[in-house]
């Protein structure tokens, strides 16, 4: 069985502050990807990353990066300096690398920035 | 930049009325997904379609249908609707074939339904 899980529900930082997100999947394929979704208030989901699971490399984007560990199952997200536009709800996904193109979502993390 | 058009926002509707969702997307994709958004739950996956008059049921078909017509148009609809369908509903997109196995979705900007 596939399973995601975002044990944080929500979390509250100061705006500057790093914050992590973390994500932790089950899965029995050895090949497969995951995703990073962010949901403002707006209500429209945005794709963040993708990751495969042959590439274990970290990766940054701005302010964004992400920590991919195979061996603990985590496909972690930080954000380094928050800032308030950062406040959403960010979803982790996995997706088996067959022609279902099913995306199994995690239950999300509700990130509040204060000023 | 892909676009996926959900026609309403927000919804209210009377339990036993039957409501049809519409989503349109502008990029061609093959791929079409309706979801369902609940706190605490995430998303989850009613139907998707990846052809025309193609459709294969998700995670909770139960209550719901779909039609997909033409590409670029999927319908959810829920016949007889309950309370219990009152949430979130958010359509998405993505290619399909080998090109669109790593292809991420790119979601409408939902529909929140309230069943009274």
């Amino acid at each position: 069985a596939q399973k995601v899980t975002q044990a944080q529900t929500e979390i509250s930082v100061v705006e500057k502050e790093d914050v992590t997100l973390d994500c932790v999947y089950e899965t029995r394929d050895t090949t497969y990807y995951l995703f990073w979704y962010k949901q403002p208030p707006s209500g429209e989901l945005v794709f963040l990353i993708r990751r495969n699971s042959f590439d274990e490399q970290n990766e940054i984007s701005g302010r964004y990066s992400w920590n991919f560990q195979k061996s603990t199952s985590s496909f972690n997200f930080t954000i380094t300096a928050s800032q308030v536009v950062d406040s959403a709800v960010y979803f982790c996904a996995l997706r088996r690398m067959d022609s279902s193109y099913k995306l199994i979502f995690g239950s999300g993390t509700r990130l509040l920035v204060r000023p | 930049d892909v676009k996926v058009t959900q026609s309403s926002r927000y919804l209210v509707k009377r339990t036993g009325e039957k409501v049809f969702l519409e989503c349109v997307q502008d990029m061609d994709h093959e791929n079409m997904f309706w979801y369902r958004q609940d706190p605490g739950l995430g998303l989850r996956l009613i139907y998707f379609s990846y052809d025309v008059k193609m459709k294969e049921k998700g995670d909770i078909p139960e209550g719901y249908s779909v039609s997909r017509e033409k590409k670029e148009r999927f319908s959810l609809i829920l016949e007889s609707t309950s309370t219990n369908q009152t949430s979130m509903y958010l359509c998405a997109s993505s290619l399909w074939g080998v090109h669109g196995s790593n292809q991420p979705q790119h979601f409408g900007d939902g529909t929140r339904l309230s069943i009274l």
